[in-house]
């Protein structure tokens, strides 16, 4: 049973443009959400975080939505820049557990055509 | 945020024998976890390293063949044993910073023959 779900495994999207990656969950536990940045060959890259008492957090060109009534969130990617090209992973926790363990979702690959 | 090294950064191995991956923190951290991304799929929790004690292993996974240890609070080994082609992956160790922050080290991507 996949509680993180990223159903869109790629999307393309033109530089200057908006990047929306969603993402959906299933636990109503969760609380905690986190997104990822993955080039190959590296380590995943932390983005940005969101906790449920928010409907919304900015960092720059990075904005993530929380709708807890849809269990839905999605990573808005404003202008899009060709570096940005790399899978995405949104990940999600419940604080309640006391294990600080995030379940991620399959990713999706995002390319930024120039 | 934290700086996470691991050792080594690749490996190709053959199967049956076994590789130990360590993860390096460059300051104390409390909570500090292993995970595999195999070929085309997500981050898959494999344990939380505990200092101290023995590591909390996910529903899959088990000691014999992931053996952690934790000496301390900057430090983490993760040994996968008895390699089989299915084990081809990379590994990630992780640390958690607060609830809203977890950082990934680079991987270790393994290669079994």
């Amino acid at each position: 049973d996949q509680q993180v779900k990223q159903n869109s495994p790629s999307l393309s999207v033109q530089e200057g443009r908006i990047s929306i990656l969603n993402c959906d969950y299933t636990n109503s536990m969760f609380d905690y959400f986190l997104w990822y940045k993955k080039y190959p060959a590296e380590g995943p890259t932390f983005l940005i975080s969101i906790s449920s008492i928010k409907d919304k957090n900015e960092d720059g060109r990075f904005t993530v939505f929380l709708n807890k009534s849809a269990k839905h969130l999605s990573l808005h990617i404003v202008p899009s820049q060709p570096g940005d090209s790399a899978v995405y992973f949104c990940a999600a926790s419940a604080s309640t557990s006391g294990t600080y363990k995030y379940i991620f979702g399959t990713g999706t690959r995002l390319k930024v055509l120039a | 945020s934290a700086v996470i090294s691991q050792k080594p950064s690749r490996d190709i191995c053959q199967r049956g024998t076994s590789l130990t991956i360590q993860c390096q923190v460059d300051s104390q951290v409390t909570m500090m976890f292993w995970y595999r991304q195999q070929p085309g799929q997500s981050l898959t929790l494999i344990a939380t390293a505990n200092q101290g004690s023995e590591a909390t292993y996910e529903s899959g996974f088990v000691i014999d063949k992931f053996p952690i240890s934790r000496p301390n609070l900057t430090f983490s080994t993760l040994t996968v044993s008895n390699m089989s082609p299915e084990d081809s992956s990379i590994y990630l160790c992780s640390v958690v910073a607060s609830l809203e922050t977890q950082y990934f080290g680079p991987g270790t991507r393994l290669l079994v023959l």
